[in-house]
């Protein structure tokens, strides 16, 4: 059982290139989010997507894009990264009820840009 | 504006005594709180819930409390193990405000055998 699959597992990026992050999640949940983690801020939601065909800003939208390609996937876009987007990203998915059924998160992505 | 707030970035306990990580926060449409613990390189897992209604949830060794009135809720580990050594997370969700959950700085608890 996979649960929430994200890859890739490291990158390194240059100022301005782009890149997409990955999940997939296989407990047919219907609510999906990207977090990412900080040192000294705790997770902060990026966006989320209630359910298929749906997406929302989060806290700190800006510098990112999604996409809900369909319930199992939901993609983060760094259109240009910037050395402030350097962090832990983290995949969410959770099923009916959203805030009362806890998140299941993947293992993170460690982006760095230089 | 930090809306769930972990006020202590570390916390050192002796293996099997009592480890006590507090959370505060501000938001009063908050109606759904929960625990997370993380280790190194892997994701949040979630440990233990409680919703507004209640002002205790027991889950074996992990005790939540809520305070409404003083916007303050507190997880209780006893007896505490060196396997706990981990971060900690404190959430928080509004069902009115579409469910999401906002997330303290997290504590990073220390067990020593």
């Amino acid at each position: 059982n996979a649960g929430v699959t994200q890859t890739p597992k490291f990158q390194v990026l240059k100022t301005g290139q782009s890149m997409t992050l990955q999940c997939a999640q296989d407990m047919n949940h219907n609510s999906m989010y990207w977090y990412r983690q900080d040192p000294g801020m705790g997770l902060r939601l990026i966006y989320y997507s209630a359910s298929e065909g749906t997406t929302d800003k989060g806290e700190v939208p800006n510098g990112y894009n999604v996409s809900r390609l369909n319930k199992r996937e939901f993609s983060l876009r760094l259109e240009s990264a910037a050395p402030s987007q350097t962090s832990v990203y983290f995949c969410a998915s959770t099923g009916p009820g959203q805030g009362n059924s806890p998140l299941h998160f993947g293992n993170g992505t460690r982006l760095t840009v230089t | 504006d930090q809306q769930v707030k972990q006020n202590s970035p570390s916390l050192s306990v002796q293996e099997g005594r009592i480890s006590i990580l507090n959370c505060d926060y501000t938001n009063s449409m908050f109606d759904y709180f929960l625990w997370y613990k993380k280790y190194p390189a892997e994701g949040p897992t979630f440990l233990i819930s409680i919703s507004s209604i209640k002002d205790k949830n027991e889950d074996g060794r992990f005790t939540v409390f809520l305070n409404k009135s003083a916007k303050h809720l507190s997880l209780h580990i006893v007896p505490s193990q060196p396997g706990d050594s981990a971060v900690y997370f404190c959430a928080a969700s509004a069902q009115n405000q579409g469910g999401k959950l906002i997330f303290g700085q997290g504590t990073e608890l220390s067990v020593k055998p």
